[in-house]
């Protein structure tokens, strides 16, 4: 069974340009997760879908972070305009619906983020 | 807010010496906590999972355990190899389901 898969695993752009990070789930795990860590620090909880809904959303930093998962199959988060401070590594995480063990989280490879 | 720390942050052994990493929270009331490894340039390995419930668990030459009153939990490498160096993260889940991670500790076993 194909693990959580994340699309690109780099990407360079220039300050304010704007950059779309893809994650595709484990098949059947309605929880996704999105997660990120910027240099030196540690990852830190971005948002949480259940479905296509917005569980949980707190940790987006600000308003240029749109996550979207329509259809609630893959998740989009896109950054726009991009500066540097949000260089990093987003990592992506699913998990099925219920009590344990169900509900361990399984996380992608990340997309690593360089802004210029 | 749950605070998640790992110490050291950097450790450096010889093969074959067993070794024990820690981890601290600040909020007892957690879900369960999760140890993984990170191999430079990749995703999060899962090593091992510990309900809010049980108090360790249990996979080959690792070890870790779990006191939720003291809000702490030990990865403990049995023979550690230079295939074990990494950087090993503890992370915390709250009922809410976001996981609060600590910073991590850096391993190096050297041949």
């Amino acid at each position: 069974e194909a693990g959580v898969t994340q699309f690109p695993s780099h990407s360079v752009i220039e300050k304010g340009q704007t950059v779309t990070l893809r994650c595709d789930p484990i098949s059947g795990h309605d929880n996704l997760y999105w997660y990120r860590r910027v240099m030196g620090k540690e990852i830190k909880f971005l948002l949480h879908f259940v479905k296509e809904s917005k569980q949980d959303e707190s940790g987006m930093p600000n308003n240029r972070f749109l996550a979207e998962r329509t259809g609630g199959t893959y998740s989009t988060l896109k950054v726009q305009p991009a500066e540097l401070e949000d260089s990093g590594v987003y990592f992506c995480a699913s998990s099925q619906v219920g009590g344990p063990p169900y509900n361990e989280q399984f996380f992608g490879p990340g997309t690593r983020l360089t802004v210029l | 807010k749950q605070e998640v720390t790992q110490i050291p942050a950097a450790l450096s052994v010889p093969e074959g010496e067993n070794l024990v990493l820690n981890c601290s929270f600040t909020d007892s009331a957690i879900y369960n906590l999760q140890w993984f490894r990170q191999d430079p340039g990749k995703g999060l390995t899962s090593l091992l999972l510990i309900q809010s419930s049980q108090r360790e668990q249990t996979s080959g030459r690792l070890n870790a355990s779990l006191d939720k009153s003291s809000g702490r939990s030990t990865l403990y490498i049995a023979a550690s190899q230079p295939g074990d160096s990494a950087t090993y993260l503890c992370a915390v889940r709250r009922y809410n389901n976001d996981m609060r991670f600590g910073a991590g500790t850096r391993l190096t076993v050297k041949p």
